[in-house]
């Protein structure tokens, strides 16, 4: 079925310090993997995505990295800050129209 | 302009009521989604519109009924909705039904249905 596997679902990091959170999905067709970063009474906004015929992307302090054969991905976020705190989503497509969500991760950055 | 427009922000109606949810974008995208989020959980999709025709219906309940009038417009007519249905509504778009291109979200509807 589609299933896209989020870890962990709350997560605390001191400012600075680097937050990791992981995802696995169940479709080994799916090739498109994009991460959300949802603000309390916002709408999801992407932060960062990745397709299936590359391994890793960053984008400054935000970085993906996918390994297909294990069906899973990361998301990575080094030298942490206050406004990083809040709901991260994974999510993966299962052909090519629908969009699977993880179920999230909630961090909080300790200043 | 990567913004995707959702009104009313916020909206209570009552079970017996009939109302609208509005959704636009003006980045050219043929493909737009209704996404339905409860509390502490992850987007759940009811809808896709490709090329302004409905492509994919999760099994949503017929008091939800949605309509593209054209490329930049997406409606979800509200008809006799439950309690259980109060919620956040998101709208989606994304540049083609391909996901292989990004799919940027409004800001959503929350629903509360007394």
């Amino acid at each position: 079925g589609e299933n896209v596997e989020q870890h962990p679902s709350t997560l605390s990091v001191q400012e600075g310090d680097s937050a990791v959170i992981k995802c696995t999905y169940s479709d080994s067709a799916s090739n498109y993997f994009p991460w959300y970063k949802q603000e309390l009474g916002k709408g999801p906004q992407l932060i960062i995505d990745i397709r299936s015929n590359v391994g890793e992307k960053k984008d400054q302090r935000i970085a993906v990295t996918l390994n297909k054969t294990a069906k899973h991905f990361s998301l990575h976020i080094t030298e942490t800050q206050p406004e990083d705190s809040a709901v991260y989503f994974c999510a993966a497509n299962f052909g090519n129209e629908k969009l699977t969500f993880g179920t999230g991760t909630r961090l909080t950055i300790i200043p | 302009d990567t913004e995707v427009t959702q009104t009313p922000k916020h909206l209570v109606m009552g079970m017996t009521n009939k109302k609208s949810l509005k959704c636009e974008q003006h980045m050219g995208h043929r493909a737009m989604y209704w996404y339905k989020q409860k509390a502490k959980k992850p987007p759940e999709l009811m809808f896709v519109y490709s090329y302004e025709k409905l492509s994919i219906n999760e099994s949503v309940p017929s008091r939800f009924s949605p309509e593209c009038p054209n490329s930049s417009l997406l409606n979800l007519h509200l008809h006799a909705l439950q309690p259980e249905d109060s919620a956040l509504y998101l709208c989606a778009s994304s540049q083609d039904q391909v996901l292989n291109t990004e799919a940027f979200f409004g800001q959503g509807t929350r629903l509360t249905v007394v």
